[in-house]
């Protein structure tokens, strides 16, 4: 099956610093999602994005499908963005949203 | 537009009992999803539902999980009987379109297994 990976595994920040997240996919997809767990749990939706660039507020997204990766920008980090951020896949041969390995973040004041 | 429904967000039971998860999907959704996420670890794709007939449910331990959509609309997620490994958060996700739609996440429900 489709292997999702994503770097870094961990990240530590201070407050108003600038990241990005890589997410490697093995396969051809057609959805791509990016989510965010906050530390009570909830996976909140950051992005549909099985190709192209999207932006909302400081985070934006970028899928190269050719290229079999996606990136995730946080700019001006707050603390609130503590958490795992997931990348998400459907391949084309199946319909089952797969899920990377994710990527600890944690923000400091 | 009210989210994913998932009740109860906690329960501890001891080994051997019975559990059952409840969930209500995103009117109009058509296809149904149930995750399990141990800690640690990315989701893992339990069951996935069309309206009320299984698509998927490869990697549901059917000698002890048992899940069901009736009438294409609430999902309910049994185990039984439960053992110490089943610990985890239990994730209900609906989306509008089977491969490329969006899905969309409860808050889980949250299993302790003593």
């Amino acid at each position: 099956g489709i292997q999702v990976e994503q770097s870094p595994p961990d990240l530590i920040l201070q407050e108003g610093a600038n990241s990005t997240l890589r997410c490697n996919f093995s396969d051809s997809v057609n959805n791509l999602q990016w989510f965010h767990q906050n530390p009570w749990g909830q996976l909140i939706n950051l992005f549909y994005i099985p190709s192209g660039t999207k932006q909302n507020g400081r985070l934006s997204a970028t899928t190269v499908a050719t290229e079999r990766y996606s990136l995730l920008y946080i700019s001006s980090s707050q603390t609130t963005d503590s958490g795992v951020y997931f990348c998400a896949v459907v391949s084309y041969n199946t319909d089952k949203l797969i899920f990377g390995t994710g990527t600890r973040l944690q923000v400091f004041p | 537009e009210a989210g994913v429904a998932q009740s109860p967000r906690y329960k501890i039971i001891e080994k051997r009992q019975s559990v059952a998860f409840w969930c209500n999907p995103i009117s109009g959704h058509a296809t149904l999803y149930w995750y399990q996420q141990i800690l640690g670890q990315g989701p893992k794709l339990l069951i996935q539902f069309q309206n009320n007939g299984v698509v998927d449910d490869s990697q549901l331990p059917k000698d002890r999980f048992s899940a069901e959509r009736l009438k294409g609309v609430d999902s309910t997620l049994k185990i039984q009987p439960a053992k110490l490994e089943d610990s985890a958060v239990y994730l209900c996700a609906s989306s509008l379109y089977r491969e490329t739609g969006e899905l969309f996440f409860g808050e889980g429900s949250r299993l302790t297994v003593l």
